[in-house]
């Protein structure tokens, strides 16, 4: 039984630049959700999806935006990046109504430079 | 809002001895959960413990335990035996229902086990 895929697990873009990451959840979750670990600091909540729309959503600005699919899987997308984007981005996956269940992909360690 | 404040930056323990990390949360709800985390350097975040806000035992996972004070918003994790895989970053998270359905963590604690 696989649990949350990441990819990929580096990447390096430069100001201004747009990326993408991707996440697939654990068989059998159908709910996603999105943080930011910024370097030396606890992950901060982006966003979670569930039934293909964001359903929450932390303070973070409008460039960063999300999609899932029919199977489940989602994208983040992070738009004009910032020196300040770089950070590891966790995905973490759940059962709806389940959500102190989580579990954590291996990250995406993104660099801005 | 939730916040979740872990003091210790860094805590290092002998091969064998016993530590505790320390962490204090505030929120005026009754309905919530606390968890201990682990981030090796492999980034994964693991699950070492986790406590429901109801239930007044605490919770213990092999050589992972906690010391949860409601009434004074406390929660800390004792590790026992402590052995060399345990160095990692732990982070003290909690989870409120109802308030976006998300963890909220402390900003954790580097725990260095020594041989």
């Amino acid at each position: 039984d696989a649990g949350v895929t990441q990819s990929p697990t580096h990447l390096i873009k430069t100001r201004g630049q747009q990326v993408t990451l991707r996440c697939s959840p654990k068989s059998g979750h159908d709910t996603v959700s999105w943080y930011q670990q910024a370097l030396g600091q606890g992950p901060q909540f982006i966003f979670q999806y569930y039934e293909e729309e964001e359903r929450q959503r932390g303070n973070f600005p409008d460039r960063f935006s999300g999609h899932q699919f029919p199977n489940y899987s989602s994208e983040l997308n992070v738009n004009a990046l910032l020196l300040g984007d770089s950070a590891l981005y966790l995905c973490a996956s759940s059962l709806y109504g389940f959500g102190e269940k989580l579990f954590f992909g291996s990250g995406t360690q993104l660099s801005v430079l | 809002a939730q916040t979740v404040t872990q003091s210790q930056p860094e805590m290092s323990v002998q091969e064998a001895e016993t530590v505790t990390l320390s962490c204090t949360y505030d929120t005026s709800e009754n309905n919530y959960y606390l968890f201990w985390y682990k981030q090796p350097p492999s980034r994964q975040m693991i699950l070492v413990i986790r406590q429901e806000a109801y239930k007044q035992q605490n919770a213990t996972e092999n050589r992972f335990s906690v010391n949860f004070q409601k009434a004074a918003k406390s929660f800390s994790l004792k590790i026992s035996d402590s052995q060399l895989g345990d160095t990692a970053m732990y982070f003290c998270a909690s989870y409120l229902w109802g308030d976006g359905n998300k963890l909220v963590f402390g900003a954790g604690t580097i725990l260095r086990v020594k041989s």
